[in-house]
């Protein structure tokens, strides 16, 4: 079964700073990738995801992700922060052939400070 | 369109006491999930479903039925509610017609067991 890792339990960045979130999965085969985002209060809103082609994929917000198969990894990134991006972020993944399940990591809570 | 929704969206129950959690999507999606968030814990899969009359186990399916009789609604059902089952819990559509694989997801329903 695919498993989902988030290193960055909690994130503290003030406003303008660079932000990469980590993001490591493991299965073997074909993955879709995505990056939710949970705002305060509110439920899972998509940011980006991948499928094939270009590794690198710009979503909302100037949100970017890369993936990069040989490390199983696919790390979100903005340049610069902006306090309205205080909010939880969850890496998920779908393995092929199994009905579109997504299995999220346990998400990255990010604090951006005046 | 609603897109997914979710009642109700705020409950209270005591041990012992049954309930179900209702999901509607006006979406015709094919598949439809029900996810519970808990701290530190990211989103964890319930049951899902691939059409209408059939349901699977997810990650956490023990404590839960379902049912989909329509389907636009799945029924998320706790015969006996247990404190461990406090959590919010999201319901999620999403279609392979369009191939992007993408869940929509609903506002939540947070659930207390005292």
């Amino acid at each position: 079964a695919q498993s989902v890792s988030q290193h960055n339990h909690h994130v503290i960045l003030s406003e303008a700073a660079s932000l990469e979130l980590g993001c490591n999965y493991s299965y073997g085969g074909t993955v879709n990738l995505f990056w939710y985002v949970q705002y305060p209060g509110q439920h899972l809103q998509l940011l980006l995801k991948y499928f094939s082609g270009d590794p690198l994929v710009k979503g909302i917000k100037g949100f970017e992700a890369e993936f990069i198969k040989s490390k199983f990894s696919f790390n979100l990134r903005k340049p610069s922060v902006q306090w309205s991006d205080t909010a939880e972020y969850f890496c998920a993944v779908i393995a092929t052939g199994t009905a579109s399940k997504l299995t999220f990591g346990t998400g990255t809570r990010l604090q951006v400070t005046l | 369109n609603a897109g997914v929704t979710q009642t109700p969206k705020f409950r209270v129950l005591k041990t012992g006491q049954s309930m179900t959690l209702l999901c509607a999507q006006d979406m015709n999606h094919e598949y439809m999930y029900w996810y519970r968030q808990d701290p530190g814990m990211g989103l964890r899969l319930i049951h899902y479903s691939v059409g209408e009359g059939t349901t699977a186990k997810g990650e956490v399916p023990d404590g839960y039925n379902v049912s989909r009789l329509k389907k636009q609604n799945f029924l998320l059902g706790l015969e006996s509610a247990a404190p461990s089952q406090t959590s919010v819990y999201f319901c999620a559509s999403s279609t392979p017609r369009t191939g992007t694989k993408e869940q929509y997801f609903g506002p939540g329903t947070r659930l207390t067991v005292t």
